[in-house]
């Protein structure tokens, strides 16, 4: 069975801290991965996609990489900001569907 | 450029009443179109996807159903509402086939079912 898990669930760091987010599928025969961001009673944003032959993709501050081999992906996020408090999940896409991890619930405190 | 519309934002319906959202994309052709429901606290759930015009497919069991009568038109309905409908529901679209695209999400409809 395909399954994505993230850990942490829930991260509470200070304002400038610099922080990693995990993801972790079972089935390494994947497409892409993709890091969407959730505000409270919002629809998700897509952060950043990376696709199954690449090792990173960077926006900004944020910085994605896939080991498709390991079954793992970290987003990494610079000099956090409370504007980057919200629910991170990743999705990671087999065929036509994705499967999403729960999420990681941030909170970047001022 | 591509657009994912759903509507409406919010919605408060009483048990046993029924349902119709919609989901509309504009700006790409035969996309592959998704519907997924968030209860409160929890993951995304997918419930159907459809690749074509017609053609649905039901990840989970339930009184909820899903048609695509036109090709970038998704609609979710149900003849009955239960409470336990109640939560977070968020259309998405991404490119056809088995290609590199990733998602595009609607805004969401949160439903209240009382």
């Amino acid at each position: 069975k395909q399954e994505v898990t993230q850990i942490p669930a829930a991260l509470s760091v200070p304002e400038g801290e610099n922080l990693v987010l995990n993801c972790s599928f079972t089935d390494s025969a994947i497409y892409n991965l993709q890091w969407f961001r959730q505000d409270p009673g919002k629809g998700l944003t897509s952060l950043l996609l990376i696709q199954s032959s690449q090792r990173e993709q960077t926006s900004g501050r944020l910085n994605a990489s896939l080991d498709k081999s390991s079954g793992r992906s970290t987003l990494y996020i610079a000099a956090s900001q409370p504007g980057d408090s919200a629910t991170y999940l990743c999705a990671v896409r087999y065929g036509q569907n994705f499967v999403f991890g729960p999420g990681t619930r941030l909170s970047v405190l001022p | 450029s591509q657009t994912i519309h759903q509507w409406p934002a919010t919605l408060v319906q009483p048990v046993g009443s029924p349902l119709s959202l919609e989901c509309t994309v504009e700006g790409t052709s035969n996309p592959n179109l998704y519907w997924y429901r968030q209860a409160a606290g929890r993951g995304l759930q997918l419930l159907f996807y459809s690749i074509g015009i017609g053609q649905i497919s039901s990840e989970v069991p339930q009184n909820l159903s899903a048609s695509r009568p036109q090709d970038r038109q998704f609609i979710l309905s149900s003849k009955k509402l239960l409470l336990s409908d109640s939560g977070f529901y968020l259309c998405a679209w991404s490119v056809s086939g088995w290609g590199a695209s990733g998602y595009t999400f609607g805004s969401g409809t949160r439903l209240t079912v009382v």
